[in-house]
């Protein structure tokens, strides 16, 4: 069982926004700013998106923004693309100075 | 450009032992940590644990789960780092990636990985 909570999937159409949720604890998400979204291609290596709760590395498309209340954090792409179907994971660094991740999300775009 | 490439992976027996190597460039390789991630087929990504550089005296963490069986080792003359895993259990079957980490931030994200190596523990 993962440490992070995810839904197991979120589908919407083209053009459309989503959201992944992503629940933790006062010892992860809850304390610190420290959350990463990552995007899973079949047979690919993960691809950052989102760090530090909110940011993009260069060349991220800005269709992806991530926030965060309390222990949950969330990752949101709006102008859903077709490429933009793949599995989405959490992770964020813990007060125990390990790292989790959450269980994934698989997106469908309809 | 910041590569990575994991090796040593292979079929492996229930009870056995493998080596994973994980070779580095592109970036100074004796000033970050090196992390590892696996993922099962059809499971989701799991921190397996860090190996720091000796600036923070080489200290490793390793998640609960492989505390133990698992060991991280690095050579900086050779810009690698290593996975020994040992008693070596099915559900151990997965791809592990290494990944390059900013030593001195814990808040760095995990931005460069590795293509990953297979391991498969069956008899």
């Amino acid at each position: 069982q993962s440490v992070l909570t995810q839904p197991a999937s979120v589908s919407g159409s083209p053009g459309q926004s989503i959201t992944i949720s992503c629940t933790g604890t006062t010892s992860d998400i809850g304390a610190y700013n420290y959350v990463s979204w990552y995007q899973l291609h079949p047979g690919k290596a993960p691809k950052l998106i989102v760090y530090g709760v909110g940011d993009r590395p260069s060349g991220v498309s800005n269709r992806f923004s991530g926030s965060k209340s309390g222990n949950t954090a969330s990752l949101t792409i709006s102008g859903l693309q077709t490429e933009d179907e793949a599995d989405y994971y959490c992770s964020s660094y813990t007060r125990n100075d390990t790292w989790v991740f959450g269980g994934g999300t698989k997106v469908t775009v309809l | 450009e910041v590569q990575l490439v994991e090796s040593g992976g292979g079929l492996v027996q229930p009870g056995g032992s493998l080596k994973l190597s994980c070779a580095a460039s592109g970036f100074s390789f004796s000033g970050s940590a090196i992390h590892w991630v696996r993922q099962a087929s059809g499971k989701g990504l799991e921190w397996v644990g860090r190996i720091r550089s000796k600036a923070n005296s080489v200290a490793t963490t390793y998640a609960a789960s492989m505390k133990g069986r698992f060991t991280f080792s690095r050579d900086d003359s050779k810009n690698t780092a290593y996975l020994q895993m040992s008693s070596l259990k099915t559900e151990d079957t997965a791809i592990y990636y290494c990944i390059r980490h900013n030593d001195f931030w814990s808040g760095y994200p995990l931005a460069d990985w590795g293509q990953g190596t297979l391991v498969t523990v069956s008899s």
